[in-house]
């Protein structure tokens, strides 16, 4: 199975900073690779789909990019409702795999 | 109201067998594909399983092949996953989710989840 593995693990941030998570993929995907958000005892939110495509009603600050095995989720200006962990899984092969998730805290 | 309802969690002994539901209502079932997401306490998401929207495909967790089956009945807009032989290791909180894109991991709806517990 393609293992998908995140950085940062977790990092700290405060509101309005700019911050930046990577998604690197055990072998190239290119680029199918979805990006979820989850809040504590939620269920996980979509963002970005297909790297870059941003699911309708996401707020713009949320961006996504990358291809084949490096990808990244950048989120502008943090919002309080941003802090979160988030998940990135790659959609190319089955079975399907999940980042192992990067929590923002403040 | 567009909304995925999983039921059928619980406390459940080593090696017996236990079926989810999800009912799914405000969206033409049938016309998407399903999957069921899981979440260990406290840990990450696991791809579990998803079924094509006419059940004509199934694809599995490497964790879970061979034991669980995913299945759908379009007539009653309910998703189900029979998990036989559990172990410890399946203990999780089991969402079912919509997908948005046709044969893409973007899951545009997830239920609440249904928690079971394998001790």
């Amino acid at each position: 199975a393609i293992q998908m593995t995140q950085s940062p693990s977790s990092l700290s941030a405060s509101v309005g900073d700019s911050v930046t998570i990577t998604c690197r993929a055990s072998q190239g995907i290119r680029n199918q690779l979805t990006w979820y958000q989850q809040s504590p005892g939620k269920a996980p939110k979509l963002l970005i789909y297909a790297a870059s495509t941003l699911q309708s009603g996401v707020p713009s600050r949320f961006s996504g990019s990358g291809s084949d095995t490096d990808f990244t989720l950048a989120i502008s200006s943090l919002q309080p409702e941003d802090f979160a962990t988030y998940f990135c899984l790659q959609d190319f092969i089955f079975p399907w795999t999940f980042g192992q998730g990067t929590k923002v805290e403040i | 109201q567009v909304e995925l309802v999983e039921s059928g969690g619980g406390v459940v002994q080593p090696g017996r067998s236990l079926t989810l539901s999800c009912e799914a209502s405000g969206f033409t079932f049938r016309n998407y594909g399903m999957h069921w997401v899981r979440q260990a306490p406290g840990k990450g998401l696991e791809w579990v399983a998803v079924i094509w929207y006419d059940g004509s495909k199934k694809y599995y967790g490497d964790s879970v092949k061979g034991r669980f089956t995913i299945s759908r009945d379009n007539s009653r807009n309910t998703l189900y996953l029979q998990m036989n032989n559990l172990r410890g290791e399946d203990t999780a909180n089991y969402y079912c989710a919509k997908e948005g894109v046709r044969f893409l991991g973007a899951f545009d709806m997830w239920g609440q989840g249904t928690m079971v517990t394998v001790s």
